[in-house]
């Protein structure tokens, strides 16, 4: 166990529909990262929280956005699906805003259908 | 645009072979971070590396940062089914805050068969 949740592990839904991902970061850490990684593309950075402020973005799509809350947890919304969207997503935290040293979580598998 | 390439993407080897895995860019990299990825699971960060020329050691695995922090190897030596995974390295761009970017590769994907 990393000490980052994300939830829910699997998600199966339709295309054009709207699903959000949880990601709980480890605790103490203040920085949130989504990445989505896919088997031709790898790992790519979407979006960077810290402190509930957005620090940098990625390449993320106009179809989704993110939020870290106060308690510091993160959602990240994925609306108008599409087939390409299905991937991994994992999230990743750490203490400081610059990120060394990651710990991800074991990432939220969608498959869009 | 700064780009990492990972090579060899597939290596399948026996146990008790040794193995070299390379990551190469016509960047420099302020550090640089290698994880292991096992199915279903997030990447795990090994080791970050720093300096150009540094050399780092975990238990069977040798891990050394170019001298001009443009490219890194990782060696594992005795290799055993355990280390099956997908090796990914990721350089840190230089730069101060926003403009510190971390940059992925595709990924080694190692088999090691029993």
């Amino acid at each position: 166990d990393s000490g980052v949740t994300q939830t829910p592990k699997h998600l199966i839904t339709a295309t054009g529909q709207r699903v959000t991902l949880r990601c709980s970061p480890r605790s103490g850490d203040l920085s949130v990262y989504w990445y989505q990684q896919s088997l031709d593309q790898g790992l790519q950075f979407l979006i960077h929280y810290y402190n509930g402020e957005e620090r940098a973005k990625g390449n993320i799509l106009e179809r989704f956005s993110a939020q870290q809350f106060p308690d510091l947890h993160s959602e990240l919304n994925l609306s108008s699906l599409e087939l390409g969207d299905s991937a991994l997503y994992f999230c990743a935290s750490s203490f400081s805003r610059d990120g060394y040293g990651y710990t991800f979580g074991s990432g939220t598998r969608l498959t869009v259908v | 645009t700064q780009l990492l390439e990972q090579s060899p993407q597939f290596l399948s080897i026996q146990e008790g072979e040794n193995l070299t895995v390379y990551c190469n860019s016509s960047s420099v990299f302020s550090s640089l971070q290698w994880y292991r990825q096992e199915p279903g699971e997030g990447p795990v960060l090994l080791v970050t590396v720093v300096t150009g020329g540094e050399v780092k050691k975990l238990k069977r695995l040798t891990f050394q940062f170019g001298d001009a922090r443009k490219d890194s190897s990782l060696h594992i030596t005795a290799a055993q089914p355990g280390d099956t995974g997908l090796y990914l390295c990721a350089g840190v761009s230089p730069g101060a805050g926003n403009n510190r970017k971390l940059i992925w590769g595709l990924g080694t994907s190692l088999a090691v068969n029993p």
